[in-house]
């Protein structure tokens, strides 16, 4: 089993719909949790940390659930500069290591 | 804030030659990354460096890869000899200490024919 899963899409989604990613990771130990986007050759960008609580940051969610080891990214109200691929990254202490899941990839069509 | 700083951008090169590639990391950032991103795939981590010192390597093909981290700020990723397969951009990125997340440089796209 791979330490950190996502769905690769595509996930093929009209202007102003809502869309949400899930990621799987292995490690309960697993300390730390973000959300990377990175678009066509480019290098990826941190989107968002991932609390225990939840957070948001306008129109994006993030959520985390330890007892199932997963974290999930929900994008309300879609636009097309959100076509990217989104990776999730965990990070497990004592290593400083940080592990990428394969991204999953977004097209917003008009 | 200057950011991770790369080059060369891209390189081309025949099989069986060596490549070096070059990071400058974020002033003061402890940790220094280096990942290979084959086309449709996620980052994969070929070394980490915590100061100079190589805290994990365990993925990086040490036959013919080598890097280093000389004083614990730039460091340099070389692939002797390279094969087809190691066609792929690679990643350097920094972090400060601890488990902020980190930022990456722009990358170096390396092709092998």
């Amino acid at each position: 089993r791979k330490e950190v899963e996502q769905d690769p899409g595509p996930f093929n989604v009209p202007e102003g719909a809502t869309v949400a990613f899930n990621c799987t990771y292995s490690n309960s130990a697993s300390q730390s949790f973000f959300w990377y986007r990175q678009d066509c050759r480019k290098e990826p960008k941190l989107l968002m940390s991932v609390y225990s609580s939840g957070n948001e940051d306008g129109r994006f969610t993030a959520q985390l659930n330890r007892a199932s080891q997963y974290i999930s990214l929900l994008i309300r109200d879609s636009k097309l500069s959100d076509s990217a691929t989104y990776l999730c990254v965990v990070f497990t202490s004592g290593t400083y290591k940080y592990i990428f899941g394969t991204g999953t990839r977004l097209k917003v069509l008009a | 804030e200057a950011g991770v700083a790369q080059s060369p951008r891209y390189k081309i090169i025949e099989k069986r030659q060596s490549v070096a590639f070059w990071c400058n990391p974020i002033s003061g950032h402890a940790t220094l990354y280096w990942y290979q991103q084959i086309l449709g795939q996620g980052p994969k981590l070929l070394i980490q460096f915590q100061n100079n010192g190589v805290v994990d390597d365990s993925q990086l093909p040490k036959d013919r890869f080598s890097a280093e981290r000389l004083k614990g700020v730039d460091s340099t990723l070389k692939i002797q000899p390279a094969k087809l397969e190691d066609s792929a951009v690679y990643l350097c990125a920094s972090s400060p200490r601890g488990d902020n997340g980190y930022t990456f440089g722009s990358g170096t796209r390396l092709t092998v024919v």
